[in-house]
């Protein structure tokens, strides 16, 4: 099973600023690779696939990056509404999630 | 516009077979390279995959649960069914359906969830 390992667990970020997040896969799983976010009693929504190709009605300020094991989510100008928990989850190998990394206001 | 509901129990005892309906809109699950999963979310913790059904009816299963499992389809119905034999108090969770439009990648869609509490 491929593991996926997201850090840190916990940003604390000010409105208006960068949020970098980071997910490692245990093996390689090339470009397969998707990002969710999800609030407090909600279904996760899907936010980027194959790395870094937005889903419908993402905003602009989501963007993916990496290649292999090692991935990047970036939010570029963290609005009110982006605090919530995000996951990443790799389809290379069947499906894993990573156990997910909560972003709380600075 | 792509809706999925789930529907089932709240609460089952150990021991017992939990059966989960997945009632899907706005798509077919005749249509080709589309898939329904179901994801499980036990509370406070991350999301775990259990399985996925294809257009084709080609199935797959979580290699840890697989024994537990099976998922069947009935397009005249639009549904999706899961069912899980032998519930313990740690299959407690928000199960989760949901779509893609490619099969086997991520999921675009996802239902509302429903909790399922195991406990005698």
């Amino acid at each position: 099973e491929i593991v996926m390992t997201q850090s840190p667990a916990t940003l604390s970020v000010s409105p208006g600023e960068r949020a970098t997040l980071s997910c490692r896969a245990s093996q390689s799983v090339d470009i397969n690779l998707a990002w969710y976010q999800q609030k407090f009693g909600q279904a996760p929504r899907l936010l980027i696939s194959g790395t870094s190709t937005r889903a419908t009605g993402i905003p602009a300020r989501f963007s993916g990056s990496g290649s292999g094991t090692e991935f990047t989510l970036t939010i570029s100008s963290l609005q009110s509404e982006d605090f919530a928990v995000y996951y990443c989850q790799q389809y290379y190998n069947w499906y894993t999630f990573g156990q997910g990394t909560k972003l709380e206001i600075k | 516009q792509i809706t999925l509901k789930e529907s089932g129990p709240t609460l089952v005892k150990p021991t017992q077979t939990l059966t989960l309906t997945c009632t899907l809109s706005g798509f077919s699950l005749s249509t080709p390279r589309v898939g329904v999963a179901w994801i499980r979310q036990p509370p406070g913790k991350a999301l775990e995959w259990l399985s996925l059904i294809y257009w084709d009816d080609d199935k797959r299963y979580s290699p840890s649960l697989k024994s537990r499992l099976t998922i069947t389809k009935d397009t005249s119905k639009n549904q999706v069914v899961l069912t899980m034999t032998n519930m313990d108090p740690v299959d407690t969770a928000t199960y989760y359906c949901a779509h893609s439009p490619d099969g086997g990648s991520s999921w675009d869609h996802w239902g509302q969830g429903t909790l399922v509490t195991v406990s005698s």
